[in-house]
Formats: structure tokens, sequence, C-alpha cells
């Protein structure tokens, strides 16, 4: 139990649609990252969320956005899907003290028809 | 350029028995942590053991430890005495810089399957 929890689990849309999807994290966890993990490979980073502010990204283009808010929330939000978007979508966070462990949650399963 | 290279698709263990999942990195930054994560196809990472490179002992968790070699760039893990619930994916992962595992670089992991 990490205390990372993800929403929705699954959900299915079509090719130039809009998503978003939420992450909630324990209290006190102030960074949050977003990974995308197509099948068959390990987790690629999206972006970083620190104090509400964007300050890390991967190699994902413009249409991968975020937010981060106050209450430890964050969102995920893909425009004009594309089906190589298909793929789990993992939140993850940490206190900004700690060096080690990042928290993941079970993650958001994205197909894009 | 930073990498993360696991080399074994799969691995079968039996039960009870030690396993050794490999994994080699490339980076010239000198500060850097490694870390594994346990993948079940609930899809949940679950952090398993971080070992940083200023680190002179491996890190050990429990069942889990470390073999790290510097020189060579290796940070393999050896899980013992195996169980059932061992089964899923292992992901080896990296971070760079002293300010920890803001985002982690993985490869692209190994699937274990425990043999009763």
């Amino acid at each position: 139990e990490t205390g990372v929890t993800q929403s929705p689990t699954h959900l299915i849309k079509t090719r130039g649609q809009q998503v978003t999807l939420r992450c909630s994290s324990q209290s006190g966890h102030n960074t949050v990252s977003w990974y995308q993990q197509a099948l068959g490979q390990g987790p690629q980073f999206i972006f970083q969320y620190y104090r509400e502010e964007e300050n890390g990204r991967g190699n994902f283009p413009p249409r991968f956005s975020g937010l981060q808010f106050p209450n430890y929330s964050s969102e995920l939000n893909v425009n004009a899907l594309e089906l190589d978007d298909s793929a789990l979508y993992l939140c993850a966070s940490k206190p900004l003290d700690n060096t080690g462990e990042l928290f993941f949650g079970e993650g958001s399963r994205l197909t894009v028809l | 350029a930073q990498k993360i290279t696991q080399t074994q698709p799969g691995m079968f263990v039996q039960e009870k028995e030690a396993v050794t999942l490999d994994c080699t990195y490339d980076t010239s930054d000198p500060s850097y942590g490694l870390f594994w994560y346990k993948q079940p196809s609930s899809g949940e990472m679950i952090f398993l053991i971080y070992q940083g490179s200023y680190d002179q002992q491996n890190a050990t968790e429990g069942r889990y430890s470390l073999n790290f070699q510097k020189a060579r760039k290796s940070a393999n893990l050896v899980i013992s005495a195996s169980q059932l619930g061992d089964s899923a994916m292992y992901f080896c992962a990296m971070s760079f810089g002293r300010t920890g595992a803001n985002n982690l670089f993985f490869g692209t992991g190994t699937r274990l399957t425990v043999i009763p």
C-alpha cells in the first residue's frame, strides 16, 4: 500500500480525443511525476511537478500536460490522442527530503482506438 | 547519455532457490542512484531496494540484495529463498544527481517465474 491512488483504472478513447487522468498522493508528498509504460516496456518519464509547477520533462510533446494541486492531487492531460498513446500511465510521488524510493500508484490503462 | 540494460527477458527459478537478475548501466555522472522495482500483474510498481553510487556497502532489504559492482557498472538483484509470490516483472532503474529519485530511467524489465 503506497498511498497513491489513480483514476480511472481503465478507459477507452478514440484517436483525436482528449483524456484526463488523475492521481492522489500521500499528504506531504509535494513532488509528483508521471510515467508512460507501453506494453512490454519499462516506464518512461513524462514530467514532474513540484509545488504546482513543472520542473522536469522527458521526451514527450506539448500535448502531454499536467497540473498539480495544493491538496496533493494531480492530473495528466493528453490532447489529440494517437494510437501510440495506448499505455499504462503511472503516477509516482515522494516527499521533497526523500532521496530514495518513489511511491507509485497502480496506474491508468488507456486504450486508444 | 544514460542507459539501463536488462538482458534477461525472462527467468525461471525453483521455489526456495536463489536467483540473480542482471542490470548494467551507463552514465558519466558520478552521482546516481540505482533502484529495483517489482511490478505484479496489478500494475503497481513496488520498491524493493536502493543503492547510491557513493555507498560503500551493497544494499540489502530482507530477501533482496543488490550486487553493486561500480567498475563494471552493474547492479544485479539477488533474491534469496524464492517464493511463488515473487513471480512478477522486475525493473532496474536509475536516477541522477544529488536531488534523488525525481525521475527514473528504467530498463526493459525481466519477467521472473517461480516454479513450485
